[in-house]
């Protein structure tokens, strides 16, 4: 069973760009988040979606913004980068969303802003 | 506002003798709750979860114990092999509210040959 798949892995991009990241989830699994890891943070929730709709948003920006398609592959994208958004940008899948479930994530998007 | 706290951001320990990770939260519907293992580079990997229903769980060298009164989980390793050396998160969820994952920042564990 193949696991949960991002690609690119590494990005660099300039301050001003926009970017696009993608998360194919596990088969069958319909619930996908997005979490951004910098250091010393840990993991910060961006947003969950569960059957083509947004579930959960954390408190990012605007300029974050995803969406989730028919086969459950998802995409999120970052607009007006700063260099502040530099970070691992991590994909879960999960068979349902919230609830005691199990979260399996990707190899993660490293994101660097120059 | 952190839900979920993990308050030692690093724990060194010899080969052999036990790891201790310790997480504390703030938000009484957390229901269920897990523990992952990230290596460098890696995404997260889940390593062993505890409901709120039971004050243990144990998987092999790993056993998660939960306190509800206290608000307070830890998980136990033992014995602690070099492999182990990892960062290891600590997240909570509640199951009636479809609420995503809520993580802590994280405790280095460095297991010394």
């Amino acid at each position: 069973k193949a696991g949960v798949t991002q690609t690119p892995r590494y990005l660099i991009k300039t301050r001003g760009q926009q970017v696009t990241l993608s998360c194919s989830p596990i088969s069958g699994h319909r619930s996908v988040s997005w979490y951004q890891q910098t250091p010393g943070q840990g993991l910060q929730f961006l947003f969950e979606y569960f059957s083509e709709t947004q579930r959960n948003k954390g408190n990012f920006p605007g300029r974050f913004s995803g969406r989730q398609f028919s086969n459950s592959r998802s995409e999120m994208n970052v607009s007006t980068l700063e260099l502040g958004d530099s970070a691992l940008y991590l994909c879960a899948s999960s068979l349902d969303t919230g609830g005691n479930t199990e979260a399996f994530f990707g190899q993660g998007t490293r994101l660097t802003v120059v | 506002d952190q839900q979920v706290k993990q308050n030692s951001p690093s724990l060194s320990v010899q080969e052999g003798r036990i790891s201790i990770l310790n997480c504390d939260y703030t938000n009484s519907m957390f229901d269920y709750f897990l523990w992952y293992k990230k290596y460098p580079a890696e995404g997260p990997t889940f390593l062993i979860s505890i409901s709120s229903i039971k004050d243990k769980n144990e998987d092999g060298r790993f056993t998660v114990f939960l306190n509800k009164s206290a608000k307070h989980l830890s998980l136990h390793i033992v014995p602690s092999q070099p492999g182990d050396s990892a960062v290891y998160f600590c997240a909570a969820s509640a199951s009636g509210g479809n609420t995503p994952l809520v993580f802590g920042k994280g405790t280095r564990l460095s297991v010394i040959a």
